[in-house]
């Protein structure tokens, strides 16, 4: 079945602790992205990633890391979380991004105290 | 400003109705337009793809006004499964960004 996983979907942490959210696809994509929700402020991209060893920042990537050495997977670390990371977080992949439809992971909901 | 303006909502209308949203974006140099669809908190998934020439698929209807810079959604004959949230999302393929707008919550009634 193609899809995208997350792990975790859910976590609670405490502020300073080192988190990586995983993200996988099966579809063979280039295109990957993380996004985060907030209620009234909508998805926000945080970095996309145009292929393997390729990333970029999106529009709030402050307190976020990103890498790509394998094509499937585009792990989202916080290196050390503070409460307004609080926030669900989704992962995305499409075969090449631009004029093509994102497809969507289930979602991690993070809370950091 | 933002980059994609909707209207929250909520949308209350009953079975049966038809509805219309609209979506503002704010950079003309945006290319590709999408509406999608999510479902209290899960993740978004797409609804239709906007093409110029307007499109249709069953009773959603999308429209593209690039010299007013907004895009449409109309549903017809509302069903009390179309009850979620839909997301405006332009693209800028200059650099590859998507940007969403925070959603329109439609409710439909019995």
């Amino acid at each position: 079945e193609a899809q995208v996983t997350q792990n975790p979907r859910y976590l609670i942490t405490v502020t300073g602790k080192k988190l990586t959210v995983t993200c996988s696809q099966n579809m063979n994509h280039e295109y990957m992205s993380w996004y985060r929700q907030d209620p009234g402020l909508g998805l926000r991209q945080i970095y996309y990633s145009m292929n393997v060893e390729v990333t970029d920042k999106g529009d709030v990537p402050e307190g976020y890391k990103v890498s790509r050495k394998e094509k499937r997977n585009f792990p989202l670390i916080l290196e050390s979380p503070s409460p307004n990371q609080t926030s669900l977080y989704f992962c995305a992949s499409s075969p090449q991004g631009r004029e093509e439809t994102q497809y969507f992971g289930p979602g991690t909901r993070l809370l950091v105290l | 400003r933002k980059e994609v303006e909707q209207d929250p909502g909520p949308f209350n209308v009953p079975e049966g109705a038809t509805v219309a949203f609209n979506c503002t974006y704010s950079n003309s140099a945006s290319q590709s337009f999408f509406w999608y669809r999510q479902d209290c908190r899960k993740e978004p998934k797409l609804l239709m793809s906007v093409y110029s020439s307007g499109n249709e698929d069953g009773r959603f209807t999308a429209q593209l006004n690039r010299a007013s810079q907004y895009i449409s959604l109309l549903i017809r004959d509302s069903k009390l499964s179309d009850s979620a949230t839909y997301l405006c999302v332009v693209n800028l393929p200059n650099f590859n960004k998507f940007y969403f707008g925070s959603g329109t919550k439609l409710n439909v009634k019995p």
